[in-house]
């Protein structure tokens, strides 16, 4: 099992719509998470953490994490077509600042 | 510096050249990372350094690439006698150690071909 595992996708949802992106990972993981954005032919950028167990919010997106099911996602609301990027979940290794990401899940949102 | 600056942006060269990669992390940024991202795939990660070494170097795919950091700062990372299939886009990003860490800040890349 890959440490960091995601749907390529493309998930694609209306405007206005909830995205929810999800991601699942390994015990050789620690607690530590991070939802990176990517658009096309930029490098990525990080536009949320987590590190507890529950939610998280910030403006229009909600990170959730559960570590009983060792999955953690992320809910978009009010999908703008701006929205349309691909979504990288990335996760420190251990105890170490290795950080690992999964493949990406592509989002495109119609207007 | 502001950001993260990696050079050259585009690298064209030929089978069996060596190239190197420079990246100038954000100033005070301990953690340094390099990753590739080959055309509609993930980052996939080469390694890190904390200060000027290197904890993890798992994940440089062979021999023939290597990475340096010194004086705390600047990184390059080299590689040998490459290959078509080195071909990608190279990424560095850095970062701060302890509280903060994890929280990556990307250079813009390098894009290598290899013809």
């Amino acid at each position: 099992q890959k440490e960091v595992e995601q749907n390529s996708g493309p998930l694609s949802v209306p405007e206005g719509a909830i995205a929810s992106l999800n991601c699942t990972y390994s015990d050789r993981v620690s607690q530590s998470f991070f939802w990176y954005r990517q658009y096309s032919g930029k490098s990525p950028e990080l536009i949320m953490s987590i590190y507890s167990n529950g939610d998280k919010e910030d403006g229009r997106f909600t990170a959730q994490l559960n570590k009983a099911s060792q999955y953690v996602s992320l809910l978009i609301r009010d999908s703008q077509p701006s929205d349309s990027a691909t979504y990288l979940c990335a996760a420190s290794m251990d105890s170490s600042y290795k950080l690992i990401f999964g493949s990406g899940t592509r989002l495109l949102v119609r207007p | 510096g502001a950001g993260v600056s990696q050079s050259p942006s585009n690298k064209v060269t030929e089978k069996g050249k060596d190239v190197e990669l420079r990246c100038d992390p954000i100033s005070g940024h301990t953690a340094l990372y390099w990753y590739r991202q080959s055309l509609g795939q993930g980052l996939e990660f080469l390694i890190y350094f904390q200060g000027n070494s290197a904890p993890d170097k798992s994940g440089l795919p062979s021999d023939r690439f290597s990475a340096e950091r010194t004086g705390g700062s600047v990184s390059t990372l080299t590689i040998q006698r490459t290959q078509q299939e080195d071909s990608a886009v190279y990424l560095c990003a850095s970062s701060l150690l302890g509280p903060g860490a994890n929280v990556l800040t990307f250079g813009a890349g390098s894009r290598l071909t290899v013809l």
